[in-house]
């Protein structure tokens, strides 16, 4: 099975920060990696597929980038709706695995 | 307007079996693959499984194969994960999700269901 592995496990910013994730594979993965936000007690919402293209619906804040074993997902400018939990999921090859979360709380 | 609704969810014994339902609407069921994903209380997301359009493929987490079967019915628009030989590490909330349109088509997309709470519990 793909590990996936994130960085950091948690992180605290202001609003207006810049905030950059790393998610990375134990094997490369081509792109076919997604981003998915999750609030608490919510359904988690993918911000990202493909590893770069945005989600319809998603603030162009949400960036992604990445290919191979190594991908980020960055904030431009950390809305007070953004604070939550991140998650990577990679789909190259099953089972699909997430990424064990980042957590982005308030400063 | 897309909606996913689960339901099923409860309080079952270890050893015990439920079945968890799906209920979409709002879209083409039959053209989408679909998903379940499960989150364990205060964990992360776990992939489960996941089925094409026409149920001729599906795959499984390691963890439940053997045990979960995933199936759908397209003629009434519905997701199904019957879960037997429940154990304690089963308990989670379960998510149905739609895959994508074209691209990532197979993976949980950007419609999601509220969830439904298992829990496996003597």
């Amino acid at each position: 099975d793909i590990q996936m592995t994130q960085s950091p496990s948690s992180l605290s910013a202001s609003v207006g920060d810049r905030v950059t994730i790393t998610c990375r594979a134990s094997q490369g993965i081509r792109n076919d990696l997604g981003w998915y936000q999750q609030k608490p007690g919510k359904a988690p919402k993918r911000l990202i597929y493909a590893a770069s293209s945005l989600q319809s619906g998603v603030p162009s804040r949400f960036s992604g980038s990445g290919s191979g074993t190594e991908f980020t997902l960055t904030i431009s400018s950390l809305q007070p709706e953004d604070f939550a939990t991140y998650y990577c999921l990679q789909h190259n090859s099953y089972p699909f695995t997430f990424g064990p979360g980042t957590k982005v709380d308030i400063k | 307007e897309v909606q996913l609704v689960e339901s099923g969810g409860g309080l079952v014994q270890p050893g015990g079996s439920l079945r968890l339902s799906c209920a979409a609407s709002g879209f083409t069921f039959s053209s989408y693959w679909m998903s379940w994903v499960r989150q364990a209380p205060g964990k992360g997301l776990e992939w489960v499984a996941n089925i094409k359009q026409d149920g001729s493929e599906k795959y499984y987490v390691d963890s439940v194969k053997g045990r979960f079967t995933i199936s759908r019915d397209n003629a009434k628009n519905s997701l199904y994960l019957q879960m037997n030989s429940l154990r304690a590490e089963d308990t989670a909330v379960y998510y149905c999700a739609r895959g994508g349109v074209v691209v990532a088509a197979t993976t949980p997309g950007d419609y999601w269901g509220q969830g439904t709470l298992v829990t496996v519990s003597s």
